[in-house]
């Protein structure tokens, strides 16, 4: 059973335009998400996260909203860059401390 | 700043044959982890320290054999790799369980 889920596999946009990366989960004992950004033969990097008790973390180009109710998280990125172009996984952190990840979404970002 | 160092980057291995993946971490973190990522899948924890001295089970253990050597270094063991074990197996770690991870780049591994 899938805890964490990313229902976009890609996600492609213009360069200056918003990306919105989706993220649901059905955990509801998860009490911290975080977005971890991954290029091609590296390792994931730590991009932003956001605590359960909050609904909005703002980092620069990067916003992360939480929608508790509906078990619901997402990113938001604007101005996309090329750069941006990665694969973004979610997770969350459950009563264990563990984290759980979803599958990921490549973003595209064209210039 | 080597912050987490894996080897190899790379290793064919055949059916049957065993190998250790080997991680170590320069920041004094207290926990370490070990993911394999496979398409479709996303990243799957296999085993975690929180501590030195402590080693459990996580999502997908079967198959492997984890030792905390000392606080930075934490290898994982195939001991007869199958071709299911063929993925990116990725370590990580963090100043506590609670903190944010840092990964290696990842050892690609194939098993023929």
């Amino acid at each position: 059973d899938q805890q964490v889920k990313q229902n976009s596999p890609s996600l492609s946009v213009q360069e200056g335009r918003i990306s919105i990366l989706n993220c649901d989960y059905t955990n509801s004992m998860f009490d911290y998400f975080l977005w971890y950004k991954k290029y091609p033969a590296e390792g994931p990097t730590f991009l932003i996260s956001i605590s359960s008790i909050k609904d909005k973390n703002e980092d620069g180009r990067f916003t992360v909203f939480l929608n508790k109710s509906a078990k619901h998280l997402s990113l938001h990125i604007v101005p996309s860059q090329p750069g941006d172009s990665a694969v973004y996984f979610c997770a969350a952190r459950g009563s264990n401390y563990k984290l759980t990840f979803g599958k990921g979404t490549l973003l595209t970002v064209n210039p | 700043n080597a912050g987490v160092t894996q080897t190899p980057k790379f290793q064919v291995l055949k059916t049957g044959q065993s190998m250790t993946l080997q991680c170590a971490q320069d920041m004094n973190h207290n926990s370490m982890y070990w993911y394999r990522q496979d398409p479709g899948m996303g990243l799957r924890l296999i085993y975690y320290s929180a501590s030195e001295g402590t080693t459990d089970k996580g999502e997908v253990p079967n198959g492997y054999n984890v030792s905390r050597l000392n606080k930075r270094e934490f290898s994982l063991r195939l001991e007869s790799a199958a071709p299911s074990q063929t993925s990116v197996y990725f370590c990580a770690s963090s100043e506590t369980l609670e903190r944010r991870y840092t990964f290696g780049s990842g050892t690609r591994l194939t098993v023929v």
